[in-house]
């Protein structure tokens, strides 16, 4: 069991750049989430996903994509790259259903955008 | 939108000393949860509590669910130098018990 893996681990962008940050699961878990983590900010969700086909905007969406296509995962999407992007990124995952259960983080990746 | 308010920001302590920390919420949570974040990790979960009083330990840590549900405590006892790290209060959005939002978090540095 990988657990939740994200790729890159690291990523330097250029302003105006696009790239995917890459996040999987093999737990079956049907809940995903992304996070970007900024000093003295905490976390703060960007998307969320309950399941295979459905997203939703968390309290940062501006300038990310994100689409569910499979359980598996869950990619996020800079479209053109702005320095105020520059962040660690956390994916994460839950399994839903009565009663709080425990939600899984992946190891980030780091962005700067110049 | 709801926000979780952690304190201290961050802390200095002497190993084997006992930390305390708080969250508070102008909106009431059914769940409290405690995470901690490793230099260079993401954050793992420590506690979860769920119910209004309840008093929860994990080794040497102690997290409490406040009476009025808009609060919650953590508690290390006999701090050693791997306690290092920052430590999240976190809370579900709606009662579907996600997403979940976060406290800025508790630094907490320990000195040998």
């Amino acid at each position: 069991n990988a657990g939740v893996t994200q790729t890159p681990k690291f990523q330097v962008l250029k302003t105006g750049q696009s790239m995917t940050l890459q996040c999987a699961q093999d737990m079956n878990h049907e809940y995903m989430s992304w996070y970007r983590q900024d000093p003295g900010m905490g976390l703060r969700l960007i998307h969320y996903s309950v399941g295979a086909g459905i997203t939703d905007q968390g309290e940062v969406p501006n300038g990310y994509n994100v689409s569910r296509s499979t359980t598996e995962d869950f990619p996020l999407r800079l479209l053109s790259a702005a320095p105020s992007q520059t962040s660690v990124y956390f994916c994460a995952t839950q399994l839903r259903g009565r009663g709080y259960n425990e939600q899984f983080f992946g190891p980030g990746t780091r962005l700067t955008v110049l | 939108g709801q926000q979780l308010n952690q304190s201290p920001q961050s802390m200095f302590i002497q190993e084997g000393e006992d930390v305390s920390m708080n969250c508070t919420s102008s909106s009431i949570f059914n769940t409290w949860l405690w995470y901690k974040q490793d230099p260079g990790e993401g954050p793992v979960l420590l506690i979860a509590l769920y119910k209004a009083g309840e008093l929860t330990s994990n080794g040497r840590l102690t997290a409490q669910f406040g009476i009025t549900r808009k609060d919650s405590f953590l508690n290390i006892s006999a701090s050693i130098p791997s306690d290092v790290g920052i430590y999240f209060c976190a809370g579900p959005l709606n009662s579907g018990n996600t997403p979940l939002v976060f406290g800025k978090g508790t630094r907490l540095s320990v000195i040998a």
